[in-house]
């Protein structure tokens, strides 16, 4: 959708290597997200960001950290990536909590090799 | 912590039938909310549900929220095969900070 763009869209990485994706938004809205997304598992959320600095743990945070220093960009990184952590990620932003539907990126394809 | 449900995980539709697909909640919930990911795609925001009982339509798609707020169904009429995809439904955490997606529904339909 526009005002949501995420990059890469696809990544193929080594175990043990760090990677950072990056979700960035021209919407301005307060609210981001990161979630997974592997079969039989539907929509995992990893971490969210209620504003620049503020962010908070999602039900699959192990392994993965988020910064925000602006309200457009909200990384996601894999300090060491490992192969349970292919997956393809999806970030999405909300103007409100949940009070509103979310807009998704297009999502980043992850290998970890 | 909060679980949402969906039935059935998949579905094989006749081109032209119609189908429901259900989605329960572990817990009341404020509103329910719909999303459409295409095979390949994102998924895509459809629509909200806040009332008790409320019924929502959408060209061929029909939203219900049931009336005590723990369960919302979708029913596709006379399905065609740009309905192909995966349904979820979400609903918010008790806390309010953010959404439960259920599992999804995929919808494959057959020509």
């Amino acid at each position: 959708d526009a005002g949501i763009t995420q990059s890469p869209r696809h990544k193929v990485t080594e175990t043990g290597t760090p990677v950072t994706l990056r979700c960035h938004q021209t919407e301005n809205h307060r609210y981001m997200y990161w979630y997974r997304q592997d079969p039989g598992h539907g929509l995992r959320l990893i971490h969210y960001s209620y504003g620049v600095k503020d962010t908070d743990k999602g039900e699959v945070s192990d392994g993965y950290s988020v910064s925000r220093s602006k309200t457009e960009d909200f990384l996601l990184t894999l300090e060491s990536a490992t192969s349970s952590q292919t997956s393809v990620y999806f970030c999405a932003i909300s103007e409100s909590k949940v009070k509103e539907g979310y807009t998704f990126g297009s999502g980043t394809r992850l290998t970890v090799v | 912590g909060q679980q949402v449900m969906q039935i059935p995980q998949y579905q094989h539709v006749q081109e032209g039938e119609d189908f429901t697909t259900y989605c329960n909640s572990s817990t009341t919930l404020s509103n329910i909310q719909w999303y459409k990911q295409r095979p390949g795609g994102h998924p895509v925001f459809l629509i909200q549900l806040v009332k008790s009982g409320e019924v929502k339509k959408q060209k061929r798609l029909t939203f219900q929220f049931g009336e005590a707020k723990k369960n919302s169904s979708l029913h596709i009429t006379a399905t065609q095969t740009t309905d192909v995809g995966t349904y979820f439904c979400a609903g918010p955490e008790a806390a309010g900070n953010k959404l439960t997606f259920g599992g999804g529904t995929r919808v494959l339909v057959k020509p």
